[in-house]
């Protein structure tokens, strides 16, 4: 069986700072992760996914991630969040052995203050 | 421009009564699916369709039934042994057996029981 555990429901950071949102997790089977991000009253949009090329991925808006097999965390960041960055975020997983149906985590919400 | 149209974008419905969700893909996808989003809780998959005339039961299909008469449109109905069917509903589509599995989102159903 496949998921992922999302560390903290919500995050608030000031405008400007590090934000980091915590993804771990369990497969048997090599994965494939990704971050999706959801505005309010929205679908979800593809930030950025990995797919056993290099570990570091880098998505849209200044987003990135790194896939740390050792770890089983696909952890994501920006270096300098921006007002525009509130939103909800999901990480999610993938594998054969889920006949390739997402998998996704609880979400959490990012406040982003000014 | 290509995408997912989901309609309406907010319904409400008294108890006892069944409501279909629509979903149209002009994006040639195969594999269509939907979700049922609740706060706290990730996305749950509540069934898929990877060929016109099939689809498979996701992980909460009670209470729910689809259809796939035609690639470009998987209508959702909520029926009434749905025991709580308030929540928000997300219509996706990937092309089929595409290992990196990038799903292309609707804007959302939200549905209300009065």
């Amino acid at each position: 069986a496949q998921s992922v555990t999302q560390l903290g429901s919500h995050v608030s950071v000031s405008e400007g700072a590090l934000v980091l949102l915590r993804c771990n997790y369990s497969s048997s089977v090599p994965p494939y992760l990704f971050w999706y991000v959801q505005y309010p009253n929205q679908g979800l949009q593809l930030l950025l996914k990995y797919t056993s090329a290099a570990t570091l991925v880098k998505g849209i808006n200044g987003f990135e991630a790194e896939f740390k097999k050792s770890e089983t965390s696909f952890h994501l960041t920006k270096p300098s969040a921006h007002m525009s960055d509130a939103a909800e975020y999901f990480c999610a997983v993938i594998t054969r052995s889920n006949d390739y149906k997402l998998s996704f985590g609880a979400g959490t919400t990012v406040t982003v203050r000014a | 421009d290509g995408g997912i149209t989901q309609s309406p974008k907010y319904l409400f419905r008294k108890e006892g009564q069944n409501v279909t969700l629509s979903c149209e893909q002009n994006l040639n996808h195969d594999a269509m699916y939907w979700y049922r989003q609740d706060p706290g809780q990730g996305l749950r998959l509540i069934y898929y369709s990877q060929i016109v005339n099939d689809f498979q039961k996701g992980d909460i299909a009670e209470g729910y039934s689809v259809s796939r008469e035609k690639k470009e449109s998987f209508p959702l109905t909520v029926t009434s042994a749905q025991k709580n069917p308030t929540a928000f509903y997300l219509c996706a589509s990937s092309i089929l057996d595409r290992a990196d599995g990038e799903l292309f989102f609707g804007e959302g159903s939200r549905l209300t029981v009065l």
